[in-house]
């Protein structure tokens, strides 16, 4: 199916272990990105995209890795995970002009 | 630092109601503004606005950008339950890159 999809669409974490989550695309967009939701917060760049092997940081990179070998997939890992980063991830992609289209979302919870 | 600020944070109002939500922002080099409607899941594209004063309807949403003031505000006429939602605003910059800076969000509820 055309579309971007994330996995997996809940986790349950231990502080300290390392967690990944995929996010993989199938129009060929140049662009993809991971932001992750809080409360309060409202949608906040963790890292982004322009192209195969090329990633940059956004405004709250601390504490993640991404890797882009594909252009269709766009893995974010918690190396260590805290706490602190119990949220709602989403990952998304675009053309380099138009809009974001969204994942569903990974709802990641670090206990 | 690029700031997008929505107003109000939470909104409850009756079905049929005329509602209007606000977004103010404050960056650099400005791209173009988008609204978003996120229900339990991903946010889905509403509408994206790069010229001033010229407002872009979607049956009973519309959208206007006023540059100058910095703002920009979503008309939502004859509200529906099913319009409940988190509404969105997000502005683009020039930075090669496509990267969007939101707002936090305007939580609308529409009541029967």
């Amino acid at each position: 199916d055309a579309g971007i999809t994330q996995s997996p669409r809940y986790k349950i974490t231990e502080t300290g272990r390392q967690v990944t989550l995929m996010c993989h695309q199938t129009w060929s967009h140049s662009y993809m990105f991971w932001y992750r939701q809080d409360l309060g917060h409202g949608l906040r760049l963790i890292y982004y995209s322009a192209a195969a092997d090329i990633t940059d940081k956004g405004e709250v990179p601390d504490g993640y890795v991404v890797s882009r070998s594909k252009t269709e997939n766009f893995p974010l890992t918690l190396e260590s995970a805290t706490r602190s980063q119990t949220s709602v991830y989403f990952c998304a992609s675009s053309p380099p002009t138009g809009t974001y289209t969204f994942g569903s979302g990974t709802r990641l919870t670090v206990v | 630092e690029d700031k997008v600020v929505q107003s109000p944070l939470s909104l409850v109002v009756h079905e049929g109601d005329t509602v209007t939500l606000n977004c103010s922002y404050e960056v650099t080099n400005f791209r173009s503004l988008l609204w978003y409607k996120q229900e339990k899941k991903a946010p889905t594209f509403l509408f994206m606005l790069t010229s001033s004063g010229i407002e872009k309807k979607s049956g009973r949403l519309s959208s206007i950008l006023d540059k100058k003031e910095l703002f920009s505000i979503l008309n939502i006429t004859a509200t529906q339950t099913g319009d409940s939602a988190v509404y969105l605003c997000a502005v683009e910059l020039i930075q090669g890159a496509q990267k969007l800076v939101f707002g936090q969000g305007t939580r609308l509820t529409i009541n029967p």
